[in-house]
């Protein structure tokens, strides 16, 4: 199996420009997660989506950032526009089963917005 | 405050040596994972032990679980230099209405050869 896959694994960019993060989940799971890392927050659950359903999008910052997950092996994290507080890496992560479930985690995606 | 928080926030140790990280909670859980992160990559998912379990083992592995104290520990026997990395505990809480997993801030272990 490849296991979680992100596109891009870094992504400079300017402020105010829209920012798209892309992953594919395992094959069979039915949970995906998005998070964002950095030093000063640590690990922060941003939305979960259930069977392609958003379940709990508590985490979301603010109305600039959106998901959508239009099929079970697709799902997008996008920032409009960007700032630079930003910055940090953005996890995607699937599950099978519920949220509370073994997770599995994507090599992550670097974000800087200069 | 978070779910679950490590102690040490970081430890050093040489190989060989033997390293024991805390895992503290606040509410009632259904099971307690750890994780483990190297630089630059995603998390791992290193072991998983239920609130009906005391001990459990995965080669160096050995996580206890004390919910009376509400708190866990990892122990990685022997350790080797590819050990080096930050672990985590994650523990389920009820929140927003579903059993949410909640990751703590992470204990960086350093292992010098």
């Amino acid at each position: 199996d490849a296991g979680v896959i992100q596109s891009p694994r870094h992504e400079v960019t300017e402020m105010g420009q829209e920012v798209t993060l892309r992953c594919k989940p395992i094959s069979g799971h039915n949970s995906l997660f998005w998070y964002r890392q950095t030093m000063m927050r640590g690990l922060e659950l941003l939305i979960y989506f259930n069977n392609n359903v958003p379940i709990d999008d508590s985490g979301m910052p603010e109305d600039r950032f959106s998901a959508k997950m239009p099929n079970a092996s697709f799902s997008t994290l996008k920032i409009q526009p960007s700032e630079p507080r930003d910055s940090a890496v953005y996890f995607c992560a699937s599950s099978l089963g519920q949220a509370a479930y073994e997770q599995y985690f994507g090599p992550g995606t670097r974000l800087t917005v200069t | 405050s978070q779910q679950g928080e490590e102690d040490p926030q970081a430890l050093s140790i040489q190989e060989g040596e033997n390293a024991t990280m805390n895992c503290s909670y606040k509410t009632s859980i259904n099971n307690l994972q750890w994780y483990r992160q190297n630089s630059g990559r995603g998390l791992v998912h290193l072991i998983l032990i239920r609130s009906n379990e005391r001990e459990k083992h995965s080669g160096r592995l050995r996580v206890t679980l004390d919910t009376s104290k509400k708190s866990s520990s990892l122990l990685i026997t022997a350790s080797r230099a590819a050990d080096t990395a930050s672990y985590f505990c994650a523990t389920d809480a009820i929140t927003g209405g579903y059993n949410k997993l909640i990751f703590g801030a992470g204990t960086r272990l350093a292992v010098h050869p």
